[in-house]
C-alpha cells in the first residue's frame, strides 16, 4: 500500500488567504507532484520534482509555487488564494527509472474559496 | 483538440457483466498506457501498466493496446459492486516521462448488485 498522505483533506477559505498544502511520502520516491482535477475533467498536472532543491512548473498554468526541501516533503503555496483556485489537488510520487510512471497518489485535498 | 479522450459515462451495469472501458488518443509517440481507478473520494490508484501494444492480463482485468488506431481498452470481468468507481486512462512518451501523465477525464462506472 502506497504511503503518501495530504493535509488537510478539506480546506474553506477566504480570497486573499495565504494557504499551503501539505503532501509527504515514505517511500524515499525522489520524484513527486501535483495534479489538479476538477469534476468530470481530466487531471493536469501543475508542477514536479525529481529531487531535493529541483521543482518544475507542469503543463498547467498555476499561480500556485512548490517548494522540495526535503525528499519526503513537497508542499504547495498559494500566496493569495482566489475562488478560481477553488479544485482538488492530487499530490503524487513515484519511483525510479521504467517505475516513474506509476505513480501513487494521496487522497488529496479539496479546496474550496469563497 | 483533447490528447486523450475518453467517454466520461456514467455506466452503469449488472453484477458479473462484462465491462468495456476506452480511450483514444491522438499523440502516435505515446508508448506507455496505464489505468487509475478512482473512488470517490481518494487518490487514484495504479490498475494497469502497459508498454507500447499488446494484452496484459492481471486477475478479472485486461489491458488492450492497439497502436494502429490509437486506441486502448480496459476490460472487467465478473464484475462486482466494488468495481465501481471512476477509471482513468493516461499515457505518456515516447520517452520515459518521468510521471508527467496526460490523462482521460476518466469514466465512472457503476455496478448494481
Amino acid at each position: 500500500e502506497a504511503d503518501i498522505y495530504q493535509t488537510p483533506r478539506y480546506l474553506v477559505i477566504g480570497t486573499g488567504k495565504k494557504i499551503t498544502l501539505e503532501c509527504s511520502q515514505t517511500m524515499g520516491h525522489d520524484k513527486m507532484y501535483w495534479y489538479q482535477q476538477d469534476p468530470g475533467m481530466e487531471l493536469h498536472l501543475i508542477h514536479y520534482s525529481y529531487g531535493v532543491n529541483s521543482t518544475e512548473k507542469g503543463d498547467l498554468s498555476s499561480e500556485s509555487t512548490v517548494s522540495r526541501i526535503r525528499t519526503e516533503h513537497f508542499p504547495l503555496t498559494l500566496e493569495s488564494a482566489r475562488p478560481s483556485h477553488t479544485s482538488q489537488y492530487l499530490c503524487a510520487s513515484s519511483g525510479p527509472g521504467h517505475k516513474s510512471e506509476k505513480l501513487f497518489f494521496g487522497s488529496g485535498t479539496q479546496l474550496s474559496v469563497l | 483538440q483533447k490528447e486523450v479522450e475518453q467517454d466520461p459515462g456514467p455506466l452503469s451495469v449488472p453484477e458479473g457483466a462484462i465491462v468495456s472501458l476506452n480511450c483514444t488518443y491522438s499523440n502516435s509517440a505515446f508508448q506507455y498506457f496505464m489505468w487509475y481507478r478512482q473512488y470517490s473520494r481518494k487518490g487514484p490508484e495504479l490498475l494497469m501498466y502497459t508498454y507500447s501494444s499488446g494484452n496484459k492480463e492481471d486477475g478479472r482485468f485486461t489491458a488492450q493496446v492497439d497502436k494502429s488506431s490509437k486506441y486502448i481498452s480496459l476490460f472487467i470481468r465478473d464484475s462486482q459492486p466494488s468495481d465501481s468507481a471512476t477509471y482513468l486512462c493516461a499515457m505518456s512518451g515516447p520517452y520515459n516521462q518521468g510521471g508527467k501523465l496526460i490523462f482521460g477525464q476518466g469514466t465512472e462506472l457503476s455496478v448494481k448488485p
